[in-house]
Parts: structure tokens; C-alpha cells; sequence
């Protein structure tokens, strides 16, 4: 199983582009979810999704879009870059099935956006 | 709303020593569960424990235990034999209760940057 895969590892942008940042896991997980990770705040959740076409609002959800199409895929589009959206951003994924079951995360998307 | 705090921006620790690294929570709910992530300076998010609300021994994986004080709602991550390779940031986090649509999600506390000194 490769796991929790993000892609790129690393973007620049400029204020204004869009873009999409990529997340695929193989483990059949219902649960998919993103974070942001700033430095001294910890991480903080912009979207998840508990299965296919089920998505909700986490705590920072504005200036981001998802959609969940498949059980594998969970994309996160910038609509609109801003400076504030510089981040390091985790994709993570688990089951949905109660316990000790932990998230798995993926490697992380630095994003710079000047 | 769930929160998690970690009053401990730094810590420092001799090689080979323990290490104990705070948590404290505050929920609503009865049932939930409560983690502990390591990340180096790579930056990867690495589990090391878990500790359900239900669960009346506390959580050992190694070298981690998890000293959970339900009443007073802490849950502090304690390392023992510190190693080198221990430095890193730690995150303690909360996941909502199972059984809603916002089950899965986490919240994360701030972090605590542990060094180990050889």
C-alpha cells in the first residue's frame, strides 16, 4: 500500500492563481480530511469528507473548495491564492468505524504564495 | 466546541531520562478519543498513542504511555529512556465522538518542541 499520498510536495504561487493540491489513498478509508499547519498554531482543519460525495466545513474552510468523487480522491482547490493561504498542507485519511483507529497522513504540500 | 491545550511551547531532556509533555482537553462530550503525533523536523505526522474516553487503564505503546486523568481532563504524554532521535514537535489532538457526520475530525493542540540532550 503506498498510504496517504499528496501531490506536489512543493508549489509557488502568485496572489490570484488557482490551483489544486492532489490527495489519493488506497486504503479504502471513508474518512479524508485537510489540514493546514502554520507555524506556532498546530493544525487545523479546512475540509473532510466521512465518504463519496459527502463533504462539510471544517474550521477554515474559506477560500477552499473540495469534492469527493471517489472513495480514493479528495482534492483541495485554491480558488483564489492569497499570502495568508502559505501553508503546509496534510491530506489524512482513516476508518470510520469507532476505536483507536488513528488518521494516516500524507507527506505534506508546501505551498508559498508571494 | 472541542479544545486542546499544551501550555509547554519547549522542552528539554537528558538522554536517557523521562520526559513528561502536557495535555489538557475540554469537551462536552462523554465519549471521544484522544491522540498523540510526533513530527520531526522532516515533517511527516507520525501516531504514537491512542487513548479512548471508555478506556479505564492508560494507553502504552513502548517507550509512550499516556497518563489520563479523566476528572481533570488531562492526558499527558510521558516518554521514557529518551532517546536522540525523541526530538521533535509533539501535537496532542481530540477526535469527536463516533456516530455523527463529524466523526474523524481532529483537533490539534499547538505542540511542544522536546529537545534531547545527549
Amino acid at each position: 500500500n503506498a498510504g496517504v499520498t499528496q501531490t506536489p510536495k512543493f508549489q509557488v504561487l502568485k496572489t490570484g492563481q488557482s490551483m489544486t493540491l492532489q490527495c489519493a489513498q488506497d486504503m479504502n478509508h471513508e474518512y479524508m480530511s485537510w489540514y493546514r499547519q502554520d507555524p506556532g498554531m498546530g493544525l487545523r482543519l479546512i475540509h473532510y469528507s466521512v465518504g463519496a460525495g459527502i463533504t462539510d466545513q471544517g474550521e477554515v474552510p474559506n477560500g477552499y473548495n473540495v469534492s469527493r468523487s471517489t472513495t480514493e480522491d479528495f482534492p483541495l482547490r485554491l480558488l483564489s491564492a492569497a499570502p495568508s493561504q502559505t501553508s503546509v498542507y496534510f491530506c489524512a485519511s482513516s476508518y470510520s468505524g469507532g476505536g483507536r483507529e488513528t488518521q494516516y497522513f500524507g507527506p505534506g504540500t508546501r505551498l508559498l504564495v508571494l | 466546541a472541542q479544545k486542546i491545550t499544551q501550555t509547554q511551547p519547549g522542552m528539554f531532556v537528558q538522554e536517557k531520562e523521562a520526559v513528561t509533555l502536557d495535555c489538557t482537553y475540554d469537551t462536552s462530550d462523554q465519549s471521544y478519543g484522544l491522540f498523540w503525533y510526533k513530527q520531526p523536523s522532516s515533517g511527516e505526522m507520525i501516531f504514537l498513542i491512542y487513548q479512548g474516553s471508555y478506556d479505564e487503564q492508560n494507553a502504552t505503546e513502548g517507550r509512550y504511555s499516556l497518563n489520563f486523568q479523566k476528572a481533570r481532563k488531562s492526558a499527558n504524554l510521558v516518554i521514557s529512556a529518551s532517546q536522540l532521535g525523541d526530538s521533535a514537535m509533539y501535537f496532542c489532538a481530540m477526535r469527536e465522538p463516533a456516530g455523527g457526520t463529524s466523526y474523524g475530525k481532529l483537533t490539534f493542540g499547538q505542540g511542544t518542541i522536546l529537545t534531547v540532550h545527549p
